[in-house]
């Protein structure tokens, strides 16, 4: 049963182009989400985070859509740098736990020079 | 800033051996999470500490598999008997609160069971 999904295993962009990842979730009782970013051999590096309050938040290049409706959140990169490239993992956080973080499967981003 | 620091980073074993593995977390960071990777179930957190204290450890997968944190700056996950299909990159991670703040990951130690 997986909580928050990531439909797309990978996705192949231009360099200086937009990088769009998508990432769905099925609890309501979701609050709180973020991205982290990992690249091989490396632990997982936070990104950006956004409350459910919210349905914008902009760091730099990137910036998260929250869509509580659609129960839907994106993750915009402009402009993609080939540095960009690596496995982006959409995470949640349920209301009633401070300390428990539901990944998605992760879509790996190539970005191209 | 070291960051967290996990050993080892490899560990190649064989069925039935206990595999200890270890993590010194950021220092002042009162919450600890031990993650696993896999192909098939992607990141999933087996269990965190606050305050050394274990909070949820829902997601540890059965009683071969056991977590201790006996100070603020050592935890250690124990696998006893180890099996193949523990095979999978271990992560530990810390934060200084609980998971809404930023959680800093280790670079994991890769785990093969044969």
């Amino acid at each position: 049963d997986q909580q928050v999904k990531q439909n797309s295993p990978s996705l192949s962009v231009q360099e200086g182009r937009i990088s769009i990842l998508n990432c769905d979730y099925t609890n309501s009782m979701f609050d709180y989400f973020l991205w982290y970013k990992k690249y091989p051999a490396e632990g997982p590096t936070f990104l950006i985070s956004i409350s459910s309050i919210k349905d914008k938040n902009e760091d730099g290049r990137f910036t998260v859509f929250l869509n509580k409706s659609a129960k839907h959140l994106s993750l915009h990169i402009v402009p993609s740098q080939p540095g960009d490239s690596a496995v982006y993992f959409c995470a949640a956080i349920p209301s009633s736990n401070t300390g428990k973080l539901i990944f998605g499967q992760g879509t790996t981003l190539q970005v191209k020079p | 800033d070291a960051g967290v620091i996990q050993s080892p980073r490899h560990e190649v074993t064989e069925m039935g051996q206990e595999v200890t593995l270890r993590c010194k977390p950021i220092s002042g960071h009162n919450s600890l999470f031990w993650y696993r990777q896999t192909m098939m179930r992607g990141l999933e957190l087996l269990i965190y500490f606050n305050n050394n204290v274990p909070i949820d450890d829902s997601g540890m997968p059965e009683d071969r598999f056991s977590a201790k944190m006996p100070n603020a700056s050592f935890s250690t996950l124990k696998i006893q008997p180890s099996e193949p299909r523990d095979s999978a990159v271990y992560f530990c991670a810390s934060s200084r609160t609980s998971a809404r703040e930023t959680q800093y990951f280790g670079p994991g130690t890769r785990l093969l069971v044969l």
